[in-house]
């Protein structure tokens, strides 16, 4: 089945130490992006990837950084910089062909990071 | 650049009741417009879509119709349940994607 997978679902940190979150696609999309949502908030962008090998900063990139040397795969690292890391990071794919499909996001499942 | 609000929350119902939860949108040209679902703990899923004005998009018994003159996308449901409740997000897809901030429904028994 095609679809975006993260890992690990939870993963615990101490404050201090850079992390790094996993997403991979089987979508063959070319674009990828990174939310993070806190408790009872929205979806903040973070960076995105509109083609291997590029990507931007969104809204909240300070104290993250992103890399995109596969199409499949656009792991976010977070640094000690992040001020407060501890939240639920998404990661989303869609296809820039906009004739191809209706040009909606496809989310993975998420992962919960905890810093202490 | 482009927006979506939508209806603030929490919103909370008894099962079988009437859902209406509201979203405006403002953009350039004709973008397309979805709702997605989040339940505890997981990614949004897509719950409908629509690509063009007057486009109604269905599934699962929820609604929503893409009306341009009033740059509405309202989601409705007839009869909600239980397992209905979760975060609701409005979107809409231009050159990028634009979230709404979310609306909690909680369907009590």
């Amino acid at each position: 089945d095609g679809g975006i997978t993260q890992s690990p679902k939870y993963l615990f940190r101490k404050e201090g130490q850079n992390v790094t979150l996993s997403c991979e696609q089987n979508l063959n999309h070319d674009a990828m992006y990174w939310y993070r949502q806190d408790p009872g908030q929205g979806l903040r962008l973070i960076y995105y990837s509109q083609i291997v090998n590029d990507f931007q900063k969104g809204d909240i990139a300070e104290g993250y950084s992103v890399s995109r040397e596969k199409k499949e795969s656009f792991p976010l690292t977070v640094t000690s910089a992040q001020k407060n890391p501890t939240a639920f990071y998404l990661c989303a794919s869609r296809s820039r062909d906009r004739g191809r499909d209706t040009y909606e996001q496809y989310f993975g499942p998420g992962t919960r990071l905890t810093v202490t | 650049g482009d927006s979506v609000t939508q209806m603030e929350g929490p919103v909370t119902l008894s099962e079988e009741a009437f859902l209406t939860i509201n979203c405006t949108y403002t953009a350039t040209g004709y973008p397309s417009l979805f709702w997605y679902v989040q339940y505890p703990g997981e990614g949004l899923q897509l719950l409908l879509k629509a690509t063009k004005a007057d486009d109604k998009g269905s599934n699962k018994g929820f609604e929503a119709t893409y009306r341009k003159e009033t740059t509405s996308f309202h989601l409705e449901k007839g009869s909600v349940q239980v397992s209905d409740s979760a975060v609701y997000f409005c979107a809409l897809s231009n050159n990028d994607m634009r979230f709404g901030a979310g609306t909690r429904l909680t369907v009590k028994p």
